[in-house]
C-alpha cells in the first residue's frame, strides 16, 4: 500500500514553531483516529510522540501537539529546540492491509 | 518498564536463512501485539507486519507476505523474525515494537542485517 504523504524536510529556528502534515485517504487518515507520531533520531530506536491523533504519551513535552482535519494530520512543535532535530513519521491504521501505514518521513532541520 | 531487547548484528550471504529475535520484559507478553518494522538504507520506516503472541495470530502487510515469517514463542516472552532465502535487497534496520491498540509505544533497540556476498 501506498505510504502517506509528509514532506521531505522542515526547517525552524530555535523558539519558533514548525507544522508537519501528513495526507493519507479516507481509508486511512481521514476514516479512523488511529494516527501517530514518532520521532527518530539516527542510530536510536524511533520515540512515540503522539497517539490517537492528539494524545501525547506519559513524558512527552507539552511542546508536541496533533490534530487531523479530513484526511490530513498534522504534527505542530512549538518552541523549537536544538534536541528536536531529528526525522518524524506518522502513522496511521488502513483498512486496506488491516494493518498500518507510515509516512515517508520527515527530516526536522533546528537553524 | 516495559522492554524489548533484540538480537544482534548479523552479516549473512546472499541465500542464508536468517532468525532474528525480540525479547519483551516488564508487562504482559502475550497481552499486546508485537510489530516488525523495516529502515533500509537512507529510507523511511515501513511495516512489516504483527504477530499476537497469545495466539500467535499474524497479520503482514502486503509487501513482506511470503517474503518473511513471523513467530512467537509466548513461553519465552519472544517474537522472531525470520527469512528462508536472503536477498541483499533485505539489507535494513529491523526494529520490534509493542502494539497498544494503534500505536507503537514501546520500541526494541534494533538488529542490523547485512546481507553482502
Amino acid at each position: 500500500q501506498s505510504a502517506l504523504t509528509q514532506p521531505a524536510s522542515v526547517s525552524g529556528s530555535p523558539g519558533q514553531s514548525i507544522t508537519i502534515s501528513c495526507t493519507g485517504t479516507s481509508s486511512d487518515v481521514g476514516g479512523y483516529n488511529y494516527v501517530s507520531w514518532y520521532q527518530h533520531h539516527p542510530g536510536k530506536a524511533p520515540k512515540l510522540m503522539i497517539y490517537d491523533v492528539s494524545k501525547r504519551p506519559s513524558g512527552v513535552s507539552n511542546r508536541f501537539s496533533g490534530s487531523k482535519s479530513g484526511n490530513t494530520a498534522s504534527l505542530t512543535i512549538s518552541g523549537l529546540q536544538a534536541e528536536d532535530e531529528a526525522d518524524y513519521y506518522c502513522s496511521s491504521y488502513t483498512s486496506s492491509s488491516l494493518l498500518a501505514v507510515f509516512g515517508g518521513g520527515t527530516k526536522l532541520t533546528v537553524l | 518498564e516495559v522492554q524489548l531487547v533484540q538480537s544482534g548484528a548479523e552479516v549473512k550471504k546472499p541465500g542464508e536463512s536468517l532468525k532474528i529475535s525480540c525479547k519483551g520484559s516488564g508487562y504482559s507478553f502475550t497481552s499486546y501485539w508485537i510489530g516488525w518494522v523495516r529502515q533500509m538504507p537512507g529510507k523511511g520506516l515501513e511495516w512489516m507486519g504483527i504477530i499476537y503472541p497469545g495466539d500467535s495470530d499474524t497479520i503482514y502487510s502486503p509487501s513482506f507476505q511470503g517474503q518473511v515469517t513471523i513467530s512467537a514463542d509466548k513461553f519465552i516472552s519472544t517474537a522472531y523474525l525470520q527469512w528462508s532465502s536472503l536477498k541483499a535487497s533485505d539489507t535494513a534496520m529491523y526494529y520490534c515494537a509493542r502494539l497498544d491498540r494503534g500505536w507503537l509505544d514501546s520500541w526494541g533497540q534494533g538488529t542490523l542485517v547485512t546481507v553482502s556476498s
